[in-house]
This record gives structure tokens, C-alpha cells and sequence, in this order.
């Protein structure tokens, strides 16, 4: 099966620009989530959508991210101001449902470098 | 809060010798864990889980996992590595944290290089 495509595989913009991620989850997975791995760090869950719903976005610094899954498949996230610390490696991961023994399924991340 | 703790940062083993990395995670009810892997220029894969049962729980690769309640922890395990096996190993734990059913709290990371 084909896995989850994400794009870019790399960006760098300068601070308070604005940059935008894709993620295409694995065909009829329902659950799409969107992780922010810092270098050292290890990946931290920022949204979470259930088909087009959002479940859990208690992570996401809502005043400069956002993100949308509006067909219930692609999803994007976006980053406007970006500031220095939003350098990382966004990573995209899609499972079947959301329930504990649906695994995750990730995509390769788009790494941010915010100058 | 959940957390999850790795010890090891970097571990660098040559062929053939046995791994351990340390993983402790802390929160007080039922818990689902994991050892997820990277492999350079690869995205994250699941290498086993524990959901019950059966505390030593088998991945792929030769890889294993021992559950143990009484000191939180879900140590990894080879008998004999590879070059193959260099990566980095994530160990996570999903406590249907918040109402997020699925929602993984991942550890640092421990980049293991095995020298031929």
C-alpha cells in the first residue's frame, strides 16, 4: 500500500513569514494526526482529526498555527508568524481509526528551518 | 502528566553484542506501549507493542520488548545487533490522554550506531 506523502521535504523561511505543509494519509484512513519533532526531542502531537473532525488540538499554539483536513483525506498545516523555535521536523501519521489498536502509520516529516 | 523517559541518548555497540535500551514512562493506569524506529532517511515504523497479556512481547527483526508494571518500564531488547539496526528508537505510551483515544507521548530517543 502506499504510505503517507508529505510535502515539502524540506523548507526554510525567514522569521514572521508564513509556510504551509501537505499531507496525504494512507487511502481510507480516517484518523490523521500532525507531530512536531524538535531536534533532540522526540515527536509531540499538535492536532489529531477523526475524518474531517478536529479530536484533540490542546498542543497546537493556536495563535500562529492552524490546520484543516476539510474533505475528511488531505490535510495541511500551516504556520503564520513562524518564529525560531517552530524549527523542526513536522511529521504527518494516519491510522485506520483512532483507537488504541489502530497503529500509526507515518510519513517521511517536512524539516523546517525558520532564519 | 504522562511522560516518557529514555536514558540512553546515544549508544554505539559493535556487531554482535546485545542491546538494552531503557524506557520509563509514568502514569498510574492501564497503559498501551511502544518502540517505534527510524531508520536514517526513513520515516518512523512500528517495531512492537504491548497492549496485555503476555508481558514479553516479540517485534519484528529479533527485536523484543518485557513489560514490567511494578517499575514502569518497557526495556528493549536484541540479542545480537546488526549494522542494519542503526537508527533511532523511540519508545512511546499511549494513555487515551485527554480523550484522544490514539494519542502517543513519545520519549527522546536513543540513536543506536552499531559498528561492523
Amino acid at each position: 500500500e502506499a504510505g503517507v506523502a508529505q510535502s515539502p521535504r524540506y523548507k526554510i523561511i525567514e522569521k514572521r513569514q508564513s509556510v504551509a505543509f501537505w499531507c496525504n494519509p494512507i487511502s481510507g484512513h480516517a484518523t490523521l494526526y500532525w507531530y512536531q519533532q524538535i531536534l533532540g526531542q522526540g515527536p509531540k502531537l499538535l492536532i489529531q482529526f477523526q475524518n474531517n473532525g478536529v479530536v484533540d488540538d490542546s498542543q497546537l499554539p493556536k495563535d500562529r498555527f492552524s490546520a484543516e483536513r476539510l474533505k475528511g483525506v488531505d490535510s495541511t498545516l500551516k504556520i503564520q508568524p513562524a518564529k525560531l523555535e517552530d524549527s523542526a521536523v513536522y511529521l504527518c501519521a494516519s491510522s485506520e481509526d483512532g483507537t488504541n489498536n489502530s497503529p500509526l502509520h507515518f510519513g517521511n516529516g517536512t524539516r523546517l528551518t525558520v532564519t | 502528566a504522562q511522560s516518557v523517559s529514555q536514558h540512553n541518548h546515544h549508544v554505539i555497540l559493535s556487531e554482535a553484542a546485545s542491546l538494552e535500551l531503557g524506557c520509563n514512562y509514568s502514569y498510574g493506569g492501564t497503559v498501551n506501549l511502544f518502540w517505534y524506529v527510524q531508520y536514517p532517511g526513513q520515516h518512523l515504523q512500528l517495531l512492537l507493542k504491548y497492549f496485555s497479556g503476555d508481558p514479553l512481547v516479540k517485534g519484528i527483526k529479533g527485536f523484543e520488548a518485557e513489560f514490567i508494571k511494578s517499575k514502569f518500564s518497557f526495556n528493549l531488547r536484541k540479542p545480537s545487533v546488526q549494522w542494519s539496526d542503526t537508527a533511532e528508537y523511540f519508545c512511546a505510551v499511549n494513555a487515551g490522554y485527554g480523550g484522544a483515544t490514539n494519542k502517543l507521548i513519545f520519549g527522546t530517543g536513543t540513536l543506536l550506531a552499531v559498528q561492523p
